[in-house]
Formats: C-alpha cells, structure tokens, sequence
C-alpha cells in the first residue's frame, strides 16, 4: 500500500525567512495531494492541494510543487509570519481509493 | 456556512465500556471519513461512506469498532470494549463527492480510556 514520508519533522525559521517541507510518497498511481495545516486542539485545515496533471500550485504566500517522477512534493511558505506556526501535514490518494495516507508531521515554529 | 462538527470534544472512559462518537458533515457532502490521530502522528484512515453505505472500512483496527450513518448524513463511531490502546483523537472529514476531492475535517473528539 502507499506510504508516505515526510521531512524534516521540526522546523524553526525566522519570521519573514521561507519554510520549505517535503514529502515522498511510494505509490505510483497516487494522483491527489493536499496539505493540512494543525494548530493545537483543532482538526486538520486544508491549506492548498495538487493534481498529477500539474507540477506547481501557488496561494500567495504558500507553494507546492510535485514531481511524479521522483515521487515526490513539497510545500513552500514564504515570507513567514508567527501565525504560520503550526504542524503540517502533507497526504497523498489514489482515485479509486479516496482515503488519505498522511505524513508524520511537521512542527513549524516561527520565531519572531 | 457551518463545518464539520464532532461530538463530545472530549470523552474520558474506564476501559471494558463502550462509546458512540457523533459526526456532523458539511450539508450536502455525501462522502464521510473517520480518522484516527495518535500523539504525534498523523491520522490514520479507519473507514469512508458514500451516502448510508460503508464503501470501505479496511482502516478498522478490529471488530470492537463500527460506524453507521443510517440516512446519509450524520455517523456513528461506535468502540466496544474500550482498551487502553483506544485513547487517541477520533478525527471526522466530510467531502462533497469521493472521488478524491478535498477533505474537511471537524475537531475531533478526544478520547481517553482510564
């Protein structure tokens, strides 16, 4: 079945650097790919998702790129902001299947 | 308009009882998930609905756990037997079809099993 890893697994940034969170997944035919957002004691807030028909998607200050080749996305976070701080989650899902495979996680920490 | 809603928030059990955990989908979303999230993980698929029937429930851990939603909408999580084991947030996402369109969760419940 897919997996799903996810690096690093804490990140602190200064306010105003980029944050950048990267996620692999191991099965092919995955071809949707969300990012959550976690802030603590709330459910997972989606942030901004891809498509395998394209590689890049961008919301303002939040990117994501995916490369089918190599298996692999990311999220990009520029101009952080100490509200950014939150864990994040990225996911992958293969049509047909509709259930989520997470990442473990990654704990963002915006220091002002 | 109004999101997923989860209740209770919090549920703190003996273990050997037995609890229902409520879920509240988006109106209208006739795709229905439940998570589960361990400490530090990220959730773990348990079961999905399209309209009243459980299209897959592979993510079920054991047959202690079962989940209805009779008329489409609202679903139940049901946990016998409580273990230990069990305590975790119970995460609920609704989407407005299956075919892997976004997901939007509720808060979940925290459950706790003493």
């Amino acid at each position: 079945g897919e997996n799903v890893e996810q690096h690093p697994s804490t990140l602190s940034v200064q306010e105003g650097d980029s944050a950048v969170i990267k996620c692999t997944y191991s099965d092919s035919a995955s071809n949707y790919f969300p990012w959550y957002k976690q802030e603590l004691g709330k459910g997972p807030q989606l942030i901004i998702d891809i498509r395998s028909n394209v590689g890049e998607k961008k919301d303002q200050r939040i990117a994501v790129t995916l490369n089918k080749t190599a298996k692999h996305f990311s999220l990009h976070i520029t101009e952080t902001q100490p509200e950014d701080s939150a864990v994040y989650f990225c996911a992958a899902s293969t049509s047909g299947t509709y259930k989520y495979i997470f990442g473990t996680g990654t704990r963002l920490k915006v220091l002002a | 308009g109004a999101g997923v809603s989860q209740t209770p928030s919090n549920k703190v059990t003996e273990k050997g009882k037995y609890v229902e955990l409520r879920c509240d989908p988006i109106s209208g979303h006739t795709a229905l998930y439940w998570y589960r999230q361990s400490l530090g993980q990220g959730p773990e698929f348990l079961i999905y609905f399209q309209g009243t029937g459980a299209a897959d429930d592979s993510g079920l851990p054991n047959d202690r756990f079962f989940a209805v939603r009779p008329e489409g909408s609202v679903s139940t999580l049901k946990i016998q037997r409580t273990e230990r084991g069990d305590s975790a947030v119970y995460l609920c996402a609704s989407s407005s079809t299956g075919s892997g369109g976004p997901q939007h969760f509720g808060d979940g419940t925290r459950l706790s099993i003493l």
